[in-house]
């Protein structure tokens, strides 16, 4: 079965820092990514996703990530956050053949002005 | 509104008592997930419907759990018997799959706790 790691639990960035957020999966097979951002009070909403092609993914809100088949690795990447992106942030992972979404537990990310 | 949605968006049960959840998915989403999210975790696969059809089950999911799509459109979600650990936040998704891909889209959530 597959799983999903989030090495970081909780961030925390002055406004105009870089991000990146770690995520590393566990399945040999064929995958598709994803991230999930959780907005304080608000539903989980659709970051970015990677099925296949170009490794770099674009994302709303600035947000990009990059698949790296050889780390088993989906990092998330914003150049410059904002005090609006405080929200978690969640890493899924499904496979070709099975629908069901393994997620992470989160990282936790506060931006202060 | 063409979002997920999900009634109630909170339950207060005592232990014992039987709960039921309802989830209205994105229209023509042929697909519906449950999950089950706890503080500090995210979430965790339950169930999912192709239309009227489930099509697996978690071992999470205990006999006191029941889930229906009966005309594939909404599901329902119900716990029977709850216990204190039940308490949690249960999320639908929709999806609707094309071509061997599909993006699963959440609704608010309904939050239980069981006293």
């Amino acid at each position: 079965a597959q799983s999903v790691s989030q090495h970081n639990h909780h961030v925390i960035l002055s406004e105009a820092a870089s991000l990146e957020l770690g995520c590393n999966y566990s399945y040999g097979g064929t995958v598709n990514l994803f991230w999930y951002v959780q907005y304080p009070g608000q539903h989980l909403q659709l970051l970015l996703k990677y099925f296949s092609g170009d490794p770099l993914v674009k994302g709303i809100k600035g947000f990009e990530a990059e698949f790296i088949k050889s780390k088993f690795s989906f990092n998330l990447r914003k150049p410059s956050v904002q005090w609006s992106d405080t929200a978690e942030y969640f890493c899924a992972v499904n496979t070709g053949t099975a629908s069901k979404l393994t997620f992470g537990t989160g990282t936790r990310l506060q931006v202060t002005l | 509104d063409t979002g997920v949605s999900q009634d109630p968006r909170h339950k207060i049960t005592k232990r014992g008592q039987n709960v039921t959840f309802r989830c209205d998915p994105i229209s023509e989403h042929n697909r519906l997930y449950w999950y089950r999210q706890t503080l500090g975790q995210g979430p965790e696969f339950l169930t999912y419907f192709q239309n009227e059809a489930q099509l697996e089950k978690s071992r999470l999911l205990s006999d006191r759990f029941s889930a229906e799509r009966p005309k594939g459109s909404f599901s329902t979600l119900e716990i029977q018997r709850t216990e204190q650990g039940d308490s949690a936040m249960y999320l639908c998704a929709s999806s609707f799959r094309d071509r061997g891909v599909e993006t699963q889209y959440f609704g608010p959530g309904t939050r239980l706790l069981v006293l």
